[in-house]
């Protein structure tokens, strides 16, 4: 089984409904992050959390919302989806040295 | 300037051959320094580490010039399954780890 799931792994929605991506780890790690990743522009971090009562934004925070309902789980929301959030979401562990992600959610905002 | 800059080519190179990516990075306190590989439309995923020593694993070798803020990886002959996304990292020190991705250097070997 995978370390870092994430579920949906393929959504497609409508301007202004309101979506959330959920990502589980069995890693046991603390740190947790959401990223997207566009074509040509890399990753790019939306939240982070070091721990459960810990939530900070990252470089692209506006138009996103998390909730890290326990140390597994860290779910990334769209309040109002955009068709410029149409990307790839990834989320993504930190344990000791490197970074495990999960396998992604492409997201279609139409 | 782009925190951590690399070429995004693509690199096209025949198998068997060499071909070498660097990465500059413009955080002179940066700790960490990795490279990861990323297929089309997966995840990424953890290549190597580099140290300041440098560091082989196999046909890759990955070294690191904090003189000049760069590191840099090498595949020696190339094969066909090293097509992909190199993603270069770099992390500040301290227990806050946010780390800054590269957006990526492509590589195609073709037969």
């Amino acid at each position: 089984d995978a370390d870092v799931t994430q579920t949906p792994r393929n959504r497609i929605t409508k301007t202004g409904k309101r979506i959330m991506l959920e990502c589980s780890q069995t890693k046991g790690h603390d740190r947790m992050y959401w990223y997207r990743q566009d074509p040509g522009l890399g990753l790019r971090l939306i939240y982070y959390s070091f721990d459960v009562k810990d939530i900070n934004k990252g470089e692209i925070s506006d138009g996103y919302s998390v909730s890290r309902q326990a140390q597994a789980k860290f779910s990334l929301s769209l309040e109002s989806a955009i068709p410029n959030q149409t990307a790839l979401y990834f989320c993504a562990t930190r344990g000791a040295n490197e970074q495990f992600f999960g396998p992604g959610t492409r997201l279609t905002v139409l | 300037r782009k925190e951590v800059e690399q070429d995004p080519g693509p690199f096209n190179v025949p198998e068997g051959a060499t071909v070498a990516f660097n990465c500059t990075y413009s955080n002179s306190a940066s700790q960490s320094f990795f490279w990861y590989r990323q297929d089309c439309r997966k995840e990424p995923k953890l290549l190597m580490s580099v140290y300041s020593s440098g560091n082989e694993d196999g046909r890759f070798t990955a070294q690191l010039n904090r003189a000049s803020q760069y590191i840099s990886l090498l595949i020696r002959d190339s094969k066909l399954s090293d097509s992909a996304t190199y993603l270069c990292v770099v992390g500040a020190s301290g227990g806050s780890y946010i780390p800054t991705f590269g957006r990526g250097t492509s590589l195609i070997v073709h037969p």
